[in-house]
């Protein structure tokens, strides 16, 4: 119950095409979804996060969709660049606590 | 803002010694400091969580002899790999917070390898 599962495992997307993401969850009690964004040899960055009360939230070419009712949230990139390249994780925390990790995606954009 | 900072970046080392990794938060106090380990192309899997002055709190699995983690300032964690083997070769990764575990800056990530 404590787990979040993230799809797919990687992802190849055109230059200037959408990238999507898709992460579930089975407890309810998760209050925090937020999207990190690794590249090689670096250590995560926190890309976009969301809350239970709204459906979407966007910052840029970033959007994160919510369905409550489904479990599920996803992150779409816009106008996918080469520079997007790198592994999206997606995680979920509970009143302040710590964080429950996807398993990644591994995104190439392909010029 | 919120930057986390880790020195060494990468270590090489003799099996059987003991390295010492640093963490620390730049232009903030973290209460909270998170321990990661990273293998190649998977997750980060939570090691420990840290408050300032006082004891780590360790996952499951997690050797508290063998990682051994000091949170002596608002600024700096430290993780020391006592004794280490080929084995505990991988990624290592701190994050930081200050209001709550959910909301972590991750420093850059140090590479270890044990020989």
């Amino acid at each position: 119950q404590q787990q979040v599962k993230q799809s797919p495992q990687s992802l190849i997307v055109q230059k200037g095409g959408i990238s999507i993401i898709n992460c579930a969850y089975e407890n309810t009690a998760f209050d925090y979804f937020p999207w990190y964004q690794q590249f090689p040899g670096k250590g995560p960055a926190l890309l976009i996060a969301i809350r239970p009360d709204v459906s979407e939230k966007k910052e840029g070419r970033f959007t994160i969709s919510f369905n409550k009712s489904a479990k599920q949230f996803s992150l779409h990139i816009m106008d996918s660049q080469p520079g997007d390249s790198a592994t999206y994780f997606c995680a979920a925390s509970m009143l302040g606590y710590q964080l429950i990790w996807g398993a990644g995606t591994k995104l190439i954009i392909k010029p | 803002g919120a930057v986390v900072s880790q020195h060494p970046s990468w270590v090489i080392c003799k099996s059987g010694t003991s390295v010492k990794i640093e963490c620390r938060s730049l232009d903030f106090q973290a209460t909270t400091m998170f321990w990661y380990r990273q293998f190649p192309k998977q997750s980060l899997m939570l090691m420990a969580t840290s408050n300032e002055g006082s004891k780590a709190t360790y996952e499951q699995g997690v050797e508290k002899d063998k990682f051994l983690i000091n949170h002596a300032s608002l600024t700096l964690s430290t993780l020391t790999v006592t004794s280490a083997h080929p084995e505990d070769s991988s990624f290592y990764i701190c994050s930081a917070s200050w209001a709550n575990k959910e909301t972590q800056y991750f420093g850059p990530g140090t590479r270890l390898l044990v020989l």
